[in-house]
């Protein structure tokens, strides 16, 4: 079954702090999807990145960046110099590829709440 | 493109009382499905889609009932609603692994 821990609950920084967002999965898949999304507070969840299983390569989107690694079965997910507009519930997400009869259902982490302060 | 359409955005009902959350998307998605996140909890799948007329359960199917007539549409049926399922609702429609979330409904059961 699949299954994604998000074990930080809540982290505070202060602005410009380097914060990272673990997750960690378990699948029987080979062949699947990991994301994550954001939660602003004003409640719409907003698509920061797919990956898929194949691809090992790290991501940075601007103060952004993601780290996955298959052997430890981990997608953190890193913001540099962090801003106070950073601040919202954080979620890691997987779905595992489609088979015949199957489906694309997406598994969430119960989310980490990041509050960056001025 | 709307994308996709949730209504209504807040509701309020009495314990015993029926709704349907109305979900609705435009972009030909095969895949649909509705989540509740509460407190603590994240988003947990309530029930999903992969095309018309096909539904399954996912996690928390309990107290609640769907169905898929046209690819469109995918509504959420509280047959007797419960405070338990005070929650806010997504619904999200998603084709090749690609997903896209309606608003959300902020369900109260008074």
């Amino acid at each position: 079954a699949q299954k994604v821990t998000q074990a930080q609950t809540e982290i505070s920084v202060v602005e410009k702090e380097d914060v990272t967002l673990d997750c960690v999965y378990e699948t029987r898949d080979t062949t699947y999807y990991l994301f994550w999304y954001k939660q602003p507070p004003s409640g719409e969840l907003v698509f920061l990145i797919r990956r898929n299983s194949f691809d090992e390569q790290n991501e940075i989107s601007g103060r952004y960046s993601w780290n996955f690694q298959k052997s430890t079965s981990s997608f953190n997910f890193t913001i540099t110099a962090s801003q106070v507009v950073d601040s919202a519930v954080y979620f890691c997400a997987l779905s595992e590829a489609r088979r015949w009869g199957g489906s694309e259902k997406l598994v969430f982490g119960k989310g980490t709440k990041l509050t960056v302060n001025p | 493109n709307a994308g996709v359409t949730q209504t209504p955005k807040f509701q309020v009902l009495k314990t015993g009382q029926s709704m349907t959350l109305q979900c609705a998307q435009d972009m030909n998605h095969e895949y649909m499905s509705w989540y509740r996140q509460d407190p603590g909890m994240g988003l947990r799948l309530i029930h999903y889609s992969v095309g018309a007329g096909i539904t399954d359960q996912g996690e928390v199917p309990n107290g609640y009932n769907v169905s898929r007539s046209t690819t469109e549409d995918f509504p959420l049926r509280l047959l007797s609603a419960a405070p338990s399922q005070t929650s806010v609702y997504f619904c999200a429609s998603g084709q090749n692994y690609g997903y896209t979330f309606g608003s959300g409904t902020r369900l109260t059961v008074v």
